[in-house]
């Protein structure tokens, strides 16, 4: 079955870039489904930050479209996120999940996530 | 933009029917999908397009969806079940979550 894992830095200093990568295993990316982004910061609820398809297309929340990226390496399998000129208000869980239908159907499964703190 | 909009907390006796609301202007025109996240983990899709329960999600779960309200149904409700629930679902532009609802099994 598919299983999702983050990487990258969990400290990041204010106004840097934050750069996550989720590797895909138990499913070729190539083969469908759509691809997200979700964070949560500490106590707080869940929100949508982008998602991909395999082709490439993204479709981002309006609210952090200007910062955020969103790409994938059919080659590695895998999919990654850039946040540029983190605040503390970016400091959060980050998860990567599939997508089953369209680019914001339902998300299942997710990944373990992995805290990002932004401090200096 | 749009909103989905859930209690903050419920309640509910082990082995009794608890109900989670998610409100959103006209959201029973759209999907919605459901997850519980338990303490220090991962969220996990319950309920996804209003009924349909996913393999492994035990039959006590149930979902509805019409007018302005979404609702997540726990029958016989066990302790372990104690955690955060989300909805959520999407408008034109964006997946939408609920801000979570904290259900207490006591």
């Amino acid at each position: 079955q598919v299983q999702l894992e983050e990487s990258g830095p969990g400290l990041v200093k204010p106004s840097e870039t934050l750069s996550l990568t989720c590797t895909v295993s138990g499913y070729s990316i190539t083969s469908g489904y759509y691809w997200a982004w979700i964070r949560q910061p500490p106590g707080k609820g869940l929100e949508w930050i982008g998602s991909i398809y395999r082709s490439g297309t993204t479709y981002y929340n309006p609210s952090l479209k200007s910062r955020v990226t969103i790409s994938v390496d059919t080659s590695k399998n895998q999919f990654s996120l850039k946040v540029t000129s983190v605040t503390a208000a970016d400091t959060a869980v980050y998860y990567c999940a599939t997508v089953r239908q369209t680019w914001a159907s339902w998300f299942d499964p997710w990944g373990q996530g992995t805290l990002v703190t932004v401090s200096s | 933009s749009y909103e989905l909009t859930q209690p903050p907390s419920v309640s509910v006796s082990p082995g009794q029917t608890a109900s989670i609301t998610c409100s959103g202007d006209r959201v029973g025109d759209k999907h919605v999908f459901w997850y519980r996240q338990k303490a220090g983990q991962s969220p996990v899709l319950v309920i996804y397009e209003d009924t349909q329960r996913p393999s492994g999600i035990p039959e006590r779960f149930s979902g509805s969806n019409s007018g302005n309200t979404a609702t997540l149904t726990i029958s016989g409700t066990q302790s372990m079940d104690e955690a955060d629930y989300y909805c959520q679902t999407r408008d034109s532009t964006t997946a939408v979550f609920g801000g979570g609802t904290k259900l207490t099994v006591l």
